[in-house]
Formats: structure tokens, sequence, C-alpha cells
């Protein structure tokens, strides 16, 4: 089975200031996709940004980025000028061998 | 475009009852998966169906949960009967299902389950 690993549990992040939520995956494949999905409290799972493996070019949405390391395997979203909204549960997804596979999830919160 | 819709939106029943969760995809999505969510942990997929067939049902528990996708688009998922470690939320996502850049998941408020 495929693993992916999001170390930080929980994470703080003063509105405005940026910050970095790690993931490492492994997988054998050299196509594949890379997802980062947020969840507020209590309000359905949304995508925030996108990644196709085969491309070098990391994905931007506005104030998401993300840094794609394919020989090490990281797939880091960077959220720049946080806000108060940014606050949810954030989970590295991979899609592989035609399935998603989760991590853990990093609890994000923001500080006026 | 309507999201992916699912019902209810919360159900409380005592153990060994049984219940019933009920998810509406995004209209021409051919893949649609359950997953259960216990609380402060990632979802687990239960279920994966590609239009009315099953792709990957290696995790659910099948002496108790079921899951039925009839004619290719809505999809029911039942309990039953129910356990105290069956509390938690229930999602449904949706796919295009074409493959290589189409697999984005679009996923429904889900429904909360809380065994007694």
């Amino acid at each position: 089975a495929q693993t992916v690993t999001q170390s930080q549990p929980e994470m703080s992040v003063q509105e405005a200031e940026t910050v970095t939520l790690s993931c490492t995956y492994d997988t054998s494949e050299s196509d594949y996709y890379l997802f980062w999905y947020k969840q507020p409290p209590s309000r359905q799972m949304i995508l925030v940004i996108r990644q196709e493996a085969y491309k070098q070019q990391n994905a931007t949405e506005n104030r998401f980025s993300v840094n794609f390391q394919k020989a090490a395997k990281s797939f880091s979203l960077k959220i720049s000028d946080s806000q108060l909204g940014d606050a949810a549960m954030y989970f590295c997804v991979v899609y592989n061998f035609n399935k998603f596979y989760f991590g853990s999830g990093t609890k994000l919160n923001v500080k006026p | 475009e309507a999201g992916v819709a699912q019902s209810p939106r919360y159900k409380i029943i005592e153990k060994r009852q049984s219940v019933a969760f009920w998810c509406n995809p995004i209209s021409g999505h051919a893949t649609l998966y359950w997953y259960q969510q216990i609380l402060g942990q990632g979802p687990k997929l239960l279920i994966q169906f590609q239009n009315n067939g099953v792709v990957d049902d290696s995790q659910l528990p099948k002496d108790r949960f079921s899951a039925e996708r009839l004619k290719g688009v809505d999809s029911t998922l039942k309990i039953q009967p129910a356990k105290l470690e069956d509390s938690a939320v229930y999602l449904c996502a949706s796919s295009l299902g074409g493959g290589r850049g189409l697999e984005t998941q679009y996923f429904g408020p889900g429904t909360r389950l809380l065994v007694l």
C-alpha cells in the first residue's frame, strides 16, 4: 500500500504570515497526481491545489503554492498571507494505481 | 454546477440498529467513493464504484456494511447492525473517472453518525 506522511499533526501561524505544511509519500510509479485538500471545522472538504507528477513546474493558486520535489517524494504546501479562514485540517493526498491515499492531516490554527 | 449531495446530515442510533446513508454525485461523474472519517483522523476509503461496478471494497466490513450504486448514479451505504465504533462521519465523493488528470474528487458535506 502507498503511504502518505504528514509529520506535523498541528501547526499555528499568525495572521498575514506564511506557513508551510509538509508531506512525504512513497510510490514506485512515475506518473501520479498530488493534492492538498482543506477541511474547515464542521464543513466539507474542498480542493486547495493539485499537481501532476509529470510537470516540473510547481502549482500555484492565489495564496497557495506547492514545492514539489519528485526525487525526494516531497510535496509541501505554502500558504502566504494567512487568513483566519485558512484555519482547517489539511490533507495531503496522492492518486496512484486508481486509488486515493490520504495523509493523517495537519491541523492549522491561525492566530489574529 | 450542483455539488455532491448527502442525506441525512446527522443520525443518532442505538447499537445493533440499522442505518442507511444516501449520496447523489455530481452529474456526469462516473466514479463514486464512500469514506469513513473517525474524529481526528483522515478519511478511510470504504468502497469505490466506477459507474455501477465496484472497483475497490477491500476495507469495507462486509459482515455489517453494504453499498450499492444502481444505474450508476445515486448510491446508498447501509450499516446493519451498527456498533459503537461505527460512530464517524461518512463522506461521499465523486470524480469524473476518466483517469489521467480527471481524478479530482469533490466531496459532499458528510453524514455524522453517532451510535449509542
